[in-house]
């Protein structure tokens, strides 16, 4: 069983530019949501998507975005990048949006700075 | 969902139990209490869950008090591997995401 793997593992980018990450769910898994960790504090929920829907999301702006492909694979976009954009970004695949026995599993992350 | 309060930092000698407070108070019938863990670098890792049960597994205990206003993750046999930060969150059951706190670094030690 395949776990879920983010790419890139570290990403450098300059305020004003975009960017892309990329989740590979894990096998079996349909639902995957993004989190945002910045540096001594916890992660925060960004959005979840299910059958390529955005399915709820947190308190960020518009500029995140992202998409799922009928693998249940996921990118996250930001736009317009901001220096309080630096974080760990993780991703969490789960068999399906809600319920019990149903856990998260998250990948590694990736962590963004931007200069 | 509710929040939930976890002490900063706690220490705990290897081989001993460590056991990990949390309160929530404002917790809702219809709530669950969720633990996680976050070994450095890594993303976060399952651990347990309940309602008002106490419920075992192979990692961990979960302890609920019967007003289900607080609870204990218990490390039955702590190592030097288990040193992580614990996050414990209260979830609904059909909730679509994990709020996490600034959770409980646990430090084992030799």
């Amino acid at each position: 069983e395949t776990g879920v793997t983010q790419s890139p593992t570290h990403l450098i980018k300059t305020r004003g530019q975009q960017v892309t990450l990329r989740c590979s769910s894990q096998s079996g898994h349909n639902t995957v949501s993004w989190y945002q960790q910045a540096l001594g504090q916890g992660p925060q929920f960004i959005f979840q998507y299910y059958r390529e829907e955005e399915n709820g999301r947190g308190n960020f702006p518009p500029r995140f975005s992202g998409l799922q492909f009928p693998n249940y694979s996921s990118e996250l976009n930001v736009n317009a990048l901001e220096l309080d954009d630096s974080a760990l970004y993780l991703c969490a695949s789960r068999r399906r949006p809600g319920g019990l026995d149903n856990e998260q599993f998250f990948g590694p992350g990736t962590r963004l700075t931007v200069l | 969902d509710a929040k939930t309060t976890q002490p900063p930092s706690m220490d705990c000698a290897e081989g001993r139990a460590a056991n990990l407070p949390c309160n929530h108070s404002t917790i809702s019938g219809n709530e669950y209490v969720y633990w996680y863990r976050q070994i450095h670098s890594q993303g976060p890792q399952y651990i347990i869950h309940g309602l008002k049960n106490n419920e075992t597994n192979e990692m961990a205990s979960l302890i609920i008090t019967e007003d289900r206003k607080s609870s204990t993750l218990i490390l039955p046999h702590a190592t030097l591997r288990d040193t992580a930060v614990y996050y414990c969150i209260v979830r609904a059951e059909y909730g679509n995401k994990l709020v996490f706190g600034a959770g409980t670094i646990l430090r084992v030690k030799s």
